[in-house]
């Protein structure tokens, strides 16, 4: 009975690199939701995707980030010329109704 | 747009003391869910709340849902080093087809043993 799954659980990445980050939902869910968590914060939503959809990227930044949940594969969610700013634990959640289910997260560091 | 606030942002307590945390949103929730986060953990579902004045409890957690549907709280009573952890309230945000939860900034529970 896997959960979600996240990987990498720890990302290092050097300014203006590119962070790739993984997540596979719970066996049956189809709804993939991205939250970002900065130190001492809450969750702040930025993505919501089903298969081959986005459905709602009002909380993803215009610039740099962008999300895509393939018909065959993880999601990913991909930071392009990471800056130091963008240093977080990143978490995914699937659900297959109202509650969601969070996977253990990625957290990046931007050196 | 949609607001949680929560409050204290962080509690200490002495173990066997009570805890409460209180979350409130600036528009009328369909429903509730309230969240744990072990510190380095992921947040962890608790439950949802539906009903306007809905209660509800597991073990030593008491959970409210206010009657206008814009506030709830988490008690817990006698607490215990194993309650250590940022708790979180969420809201739904519905449109359309769309559905995502809207955070507060959770409160910090620390217990000295």
């Amino acid at each position: 009975n896997a959960g979600v799954m996240q990987n990498p659980r720890h990302l290092v990445r050097r300014r203006g690199q590119e962070a790739r980050l993984r997540c596979s939902p719970m066996k049956g869910h189809s709804h993939v939701y991205w939250y970002r968590q900065l130190p001492e914060e809450g969750l702040k939503f930025m993505v919501y995707l089903q298969k081959e959809n986005i459905i709602d990227e009002s909380g993803m930044p215009k610039e740099r980030f962008s999300a895509e949940f393939p018909k065959e594969g993880p999601s990913i969610l991909r930071i392009q010329q990471v800056v130091r700013g963008d240093s977080a634990a990143y978490f995914c959640a699937s659900s297959g109704g109202d509650e969601q289910f969070f996977g253990p997260g990625t957290r990046l560091t931007v050196l | 747009g949609q607001q949680v606030m929560q409050i204290p942002q962080y509690q200490h307590v002495q173990e066997g003391e009570d805890f409460t945390t209180y979350c409130n949103s600036s528009t009328t929730l369909s429903n509730i869910q309230w969240y744990k986060q072990r510190p380095g953990g992921h947040p962890v579902f608790l439950i949802q709340l539906v009903k306007s004045g809905e209660v509800k409890k597991q073990k030593r957690l008491t959970f409210q849902f206010g009657e206008a549907k814009k506030n709830s709280s988490l008690h817990i009573t006698a607490t215990q080093t194993t309650d250590v952890g940022t708790y979180f309230c969420a809201g739904p945000v519905w449109g359309g087809s769309n559905y995502k939860l809207t955070f507060g900034k959770g409160t910090l529970l620390t217990v000295n043993p």
